[in-house]
């Protein structure tokens, strides 16, 4: 299958700093990309979808100010936590899609934790 | 939003046992998917349907695409202790997964 690189799969930051995520689709063009945070022990929960040169869409209730997402490029997406908190802890990962967005194929994921 | 009902929870099976996971939802999909996830990892893509009515084995895992579009099941035969893991079915229209809640199956030797 296709290979997405989510980078860093771990990062502890203090609170009030802001962190950013990678997710790079290394063997395809990925016209979208989606964000999911995922708490322990529950499903993936989808935050936001980005594609390629236009702006995200956001689920309803996640703060668009708070989870910037840059969608720059058809291999890279950006997400920053922003003025992260240590409620912001969770584990969020990425997927990209191709232009027959029939499957969607999954970063390694990254643990972040605000202290 | 679109739902996934997905059952059971958890398993815990002895090694060696087959075993079956479902997921309905109350809306139809273009595609269902199964996932298994690692602790730590991110989700890994096991099974892709891509038609009401197909039936798709990859080695010891099987599942079905069911008619309706609205549900679909995952089978394990065999099992052996790396198959525990969550395993999460996902529901995929119009470029958006929705995912199930997973199935927790632990595998004792």
């Amino acid at each position: 299958g296709a290979v997405v690189s989510q980078h860093p799969s771990r990062v502890i930051c203090k609170s009030g700093t802001s962190v950013k995520i990678e997710c790079r689709s290394l063997d395809f063009q990925a016209t979208t990309m989606f964000w999911y945070r995922q708490f322990p022990k529950q499903s993936l929960m989808l935050m936001a979808t980005s594609n390629e040169g236009s702006k995200a869409t956001y689920e309803q209730g996640v703060e668009k100010d708070k989870f910037l997402i840059n969608h720059a490029s058809l291999t890279l997406s950006t997400l920053t936590v922003t003025s992260a908190h240590p409620e912001d802890s969770s584990f969020y990962i990425c997927s990209a899609t191709d232009r027959a967005n029939t499957e969607a194929f999954f970063g390694q994921g990254t643990r972040l934790t605000v202290v | 939003g679109q739902q996934l009902n997905q059952s059971p929870q958890s398993m815990f099976i002895q090694e060696g046992e087959d075993v079956s996971m479902n997921c309905t939802s109350s809306s139809i999909f273009n595609t269902w998917l199964w996932y298994k996830q690692e602790p730590g990892e991110g989700p890994v893509l096991l099974i892709a349907l891509y038609k009401a009515g197909e039936l798709t084995s990859n080695g010891r895992l099987t599942a079905q695409f069911g008619i309706t579009r609205k549900d679909s099941f995952l089978n394990i035969s065999a099992s052996i202790p790396s198959d525990v893991g969550i395993y999460f079915c996902a529901g995929h229209i119009r470029g958006k997964s929705t995912f199930g809640d997973g199935t927790t199956l632990t595998v004792k030797p």
